[in-house]
């Protein structure tokens, strides 16, 4: 069954620390994830995509096959990175829903 | 604003009403989902339509819930004899077509059951 998990509901870091958001997921076959934020009061929105493997407002994610896992990282923390964020996996043979994780409330202390 | 939006922003009713939802999907995406959403959980899709079409359903949309986008540009969802556990957020997302892979998020329509 497909499945992500997002281990931790909060997390709260620094301003300039590093931070790691947390993503497993359980899938048979090739799977393509999906990072997505909520900033306060806004829509949720795309954030990055595994296959493009950019960096997004500092931000990277690699896929890691062996450990089922899409970490979400960022070397130096900033105050507008505190949102929700959400790990997402798109469905079996590119079908066109998401699963979503649960989600991180990640907070940046100034 | 061109954004996907959702009518009404939020909706309280009784146990047994009927209530109808509204989204609106950016223009010229032919795809449209919807996801339900309750505290602490992250968006559950419920339903897709390419155009006009419903192609995919989820397990959770139960027989009170039905979807329709009948010239493939807005679309209703609507819930009949609501229960309390339909008390969530109801978001609908669009994309462009095949190859897309990002979905367009709408605000919401908060749904509460008393």
């Amino acid at each position: 069954a497909q499945r992500v998990t997002q281990p931790e509901k909060l997390l709260s870091v620094f301003k300039g620390a590093p931070v790691e958001l947390k993503c497993n997921y359980s899938y048979s076959g090739s799977p393509e994830l999906f990072w997505y934020v909520q900033y306060s009061r806004q829509r949720l929105q795309l954030l990055l995509r595994h296959i493009s493997r950019e960096s997004i407002k500092g931000f990277t994610a690699d896929l890691n096959k062996g450990e089922t896992s899409f970490h979400l990282k960022k070397p130096f923390a900033q105050e507008e990175d505190s949102a929700m964020y959400y790990c997402a996996l798109r469905g079996l043979w590119g079908a066109n829903n998401l699963f979503f994780g649960t989600g991180t409330r990640l907070t940046v202390i100034p | 604003d061109t954004g996907v939006s959702q009518d009404p922003r939020h909706k309280i009713t009784k146990r047994g009403q009927n209530v109808t939802f509204r989204c609106d999907p950016i223009s010229e995406h032919n795809r449209l989902y919807w996801y339900r959403q309750t505290l602490g959980q992250g968006p559950e899709f419920l339903t897709y339509f390419q155009n006009e079409a419903q192609l995919e359903k989820s397990r959770l949309l139960s027989d009170r819930f039905s979807a329709e986008r009948p010239k493939g540009s807005f679309s209703t969802l609507e819930i009949q004899r609501t229960e309390q556990g339909d008390s969530a957020m109801y978001l609908c997302a669009s994309s462009p077509g095949q190859g897309a892979y990002e979905q367009y998020f709408g605000p919401g329509t908060r749904l509460t059951v008393t």
